[in-house]
């Protein structure tokens, strides 16, 4: 069956540094993916929507350029953390539907990340 | 108030016992999704819904879009059925990923 895997699973990194997450369709092509996230205790929330090809579709709230989202080829999406803080520690989930405007959305694992 | 809500919040329950969680809306959807959330974080996606009632297993899921609710069951519940589910739907005009997340029901199958 289809399967977004989602690399690394965890990531610790001191404040400031760039994290780069990769979200991978694995037998299926993904023109768009979205990326989440979840704070403790939160629901999730859709941060950002990556299309292939295009410039990514950002939701109210979420800055642009803290969260590049790069999305280099139909099976591939990455969401970097720019100079991350405390703060953006969180666990971040992609997901990409199985086709163009169905309903049915694959979830990665999700990545987890701590900012010290 | 959240546009998503679920109820109980947390719940626990003796193997065997028949389970329902409760996801009530707000707004016009387009569909709904059941989605599983194991300890470490990753998502399952169970059930995808526009209508009517659908069945997978010892899982069933029903929507009523007129009364804005959905149901989950779970019959004879099992500890590995122990996760977080969430209700999570399309908003009518909101793009595909545009999902609202309910908070979940924490779900906890004693053996």
């Amino acid at each position: 069956g289809a399967v977004v895997s989602q690399h690394p699973s965890r990531v610790i990194c001191k404040s400031g540094t760039s994290v780069k997450i990769e979200c991978r369709s694995l037998d299926f092509q993904a023109t768009t993916m979205f990326w989440y996230r979840q704070f403790p205790k939160k629901s999730l929330m859709l941060m950002a929507t990556s299309n292939e090809g295009s410039k990514a579709t950002y939701e109210q709230g979420v800055e642009k350029d803290k969260f590049l989202i790069n999305h280099a080829s139909l099976t591939l999406s990455t969401l970097t953390v720019t100079s991350a803080h405390p703060e953006d520690s969180s666990f971040y989930i992609c997901s990409a539907p199985i086709d163009r405007g169905g309903e049915t959305q694959y979830f990665g694992p999700g990545t987890r990340l701590l900012v010290l | 108030k959240n546009e998503v809500e679920q109820s109980p919040q947390n719940l626990t329950a003796q193997e065997g016992e028949f389970i329902t969680i409760n996801c009530s809306y707000s707004v016009g959807i387009s569909a709904l999704h059941w989605l599983q959330q194991h300890p470490g974080g990753g998502i399952v996606s169970l059930f995808m819904l526009s209508s009517g009632k659908k069945k997978h297993g010892r899982l069933i899921a029903t929507i009523n879009i007129q009364e804005k609710h959905s149901s989950l069951h779970i019959t004879a519940s099992h500890p590995r059925d122990s996760a977080v589910y969430i209700c999570a739907v399309r908003a009518r005009g909101r793009s595909q990923g545009n999902l609202i997340f309910g908070k979940g029901t924490k779900l906890s199958v004693k053996p």
